[in-house]
């Protein structure tokens, strides 16, 4: 079953640049590459997603090398308000869905 | 309103019981998806479907009913209600399964207690 690898958790400081990163070793060539965040109490909200090199909106910019075996999630700037789980989930392309691990839990600091 | 519901929030039963967790999108979205979330697994998949009378099994599907009669609603069924299915369950919902569609909107969910 293909699944992505991401680190279980991060800490980091307000107003630093947080970039976590996700193994996609299983990714197939139609498949985009996705990122979700999850806040307490609440189901998991979608923030990018990219098929290769850059893309960037208001919430975060998404990095993934030409090999496509990885990407990289970065929030610049986080504040206590970015603590939260962060997902790279399997997305299949075929059906549309998605299988989660257990994703990256990002605690912010003051 | 607008969006994706669930409902209940909160449920509690007994060991045995049928419980139906209910979720309505307004969308009109064709794809909606069930899945369950515990602590130290993260959120699995137990069913999806396509379009209305279209369903398939995702990850974790025994002990799951679902049907979709309507492309608004997505009923998932718990026909005897186990411990191990006191879950927190998320439905969620998109427009289809291709980038840069296949964006899924979660509801609030509803949080299942069996006893």
């Amino acid at each position: 079953l293909a699944k992505t690898t991401q680190p279980i958790s991060m800490d980091s400081y307000e107003g630093q640049e947080v970039n976590i990163t996700c193994s996609h070793n299983n990714i197939a060539t139609n498949d985009y590459i996705t990122w979700y965040q999850q806040f307490p109490s609440q189901g998991p909200r979608f923030i990018i997603q990219g098929y290769k090199t850059k893309v960037t909106n208001e919430v975060a910019s998404l990095f993934i090398p030409a090999d496509r075996k990885s990407s990289t999630l970065s929030l610049p700037r986080v504040s206590l308000s970015d603590t939260a789980v962060y997902y790279c989930p399997y997305v299949s392309s075929n059906t549309g869905k998605l299988i989660f691990g257990q994703g990256t839990t990002l605690q912010v600091k003051p | 309103d607008a969006g994706i519901t669930q409902s209940p929030r909160y449920k509690i039963t007994e060991t045995g019981r049928q419980v139906t967790l209910m979720c309505h999108q307004t969308w009109s979205h064709s794809y909606m998806f069930w899945y369950r979330q515990d602590l130290g697994h993260g959120l699995r998949l137990i069913y999806y479907s396509a379009a209305a009378d279209i369903t398939d099994k995702g990850e974790v599907p025994d002990g799951y009913v679902v049907s979709r009669s309507k492309t608004e609603n997505f009923p998932l069924t718990l026909e005897s209600a186990t411990r191990s299915q006191t879950s927190v369950y998320f439905c969620a919902s998109s427009e289809s399964q291709r980038a840069p569609y296949n964006e899924q909107f979660f509801g609030p969910g509803t949080r299942l207690t069996v006893l």
